[in-house]
């Protein structure tokens, strides 16, 4: 089981919109809409912001929007803010109700 | 209001065991899978383990299988996780978390050191 990829850093200036890809396989990503999205502020436990692709959890802002093409899922933040910058990590279900993470994308907020 | 409090983490031995609860409330534990992950110091997130409403599925990673066992007490609202054979690279914080596929409520974590 690979982690899935996702890109180290990204970053953006407030307002501009930012987009983290997720890139899987057809075992994983490609072949299952339960990819999740999950914020996590330095020494804080991780928050969901997107479930099965594209449902956001009550109270998470619509500025987050996730979206899946073939074995890549992304997550577009739109209009950013200072208090976006943290740790993103996206994860699929990978078969036989097993889950796999993606390495994490650092967000900065310039 | 759901919370999962994590405990029992502390600083073991290699090749030593430990044991992780987790205590829930604020909703109904028997009609959820539950799940624990990780997280190294500095590193990503890593799922562990999980184990469905009724205790007879349960799913682990590849590393820690034969080694680590998740259970539960519905009774109780409790998860656990046994740790043996606990090695270096088990170092992380364990977080305790509701559902299946993804997660939708996490505890605070507790810190599992593996050193000599």
């Amino acid at each position: 089981q690979s982690a899935l990829t996702q890109p180290p850093s990204a970053s953006g200036s407030p307002g501009q919109s930012v987009t983290i890809s997720c890139t899987g396989t057809s075992s994983d990503v490609g072949n299952y809409n339960y990819v999740s999205w999950y914020q996590q502020h330095p020494g804080k436990a991780p928050k969901i912001l997107i479930y099965e692709v594209s449902k956001r959890p009550s109270g998470v802002p619509d500025r987050f929007s996730g979206s899946k093409s073939g074995n890549t899922a992304s997550l577009t933040v739109s209009g950013l803010q200072a208090e976006d910058e943290a740790d993103y990590y996206c994860s699929s279900i990978a078969g036989s109700n097993k889950v796999i993470f993606g390495g994490g994308t650092r967000l900065t907020v310039l | 209001e759901v919370q999962l409090v994590e405990s029992g983490g502390g600083l073991v031995q290699p090749g030593e065991s430990l044991r992780l609860s987790c205590s829930a409330s604020g909703f109904s534990f028997s009609t959820y899978w539950m799940t624990w992950v990780r997280q190294a110091p500095g590193k990503g997130l890593e799922w562990v383990a999980n184990i469905k409403e009724d205790g007879t599925e349960r799913n682990y990673v590849d590393s820690v299988k034969g080694r680590f066992t998740i259970s539960r007490d519905n009774a109780k609202n409790s998860l656990s996780l046994q740790m043996s054979s606990l090695r270096a690279e088990d170092t992380a914080v364990y977080y305790c978390t509701r559902n299946r596929v993804m997660s939708d409520y996490w505890g605070q974590g507790t810190l599992v050191t593996v050193s000599s």
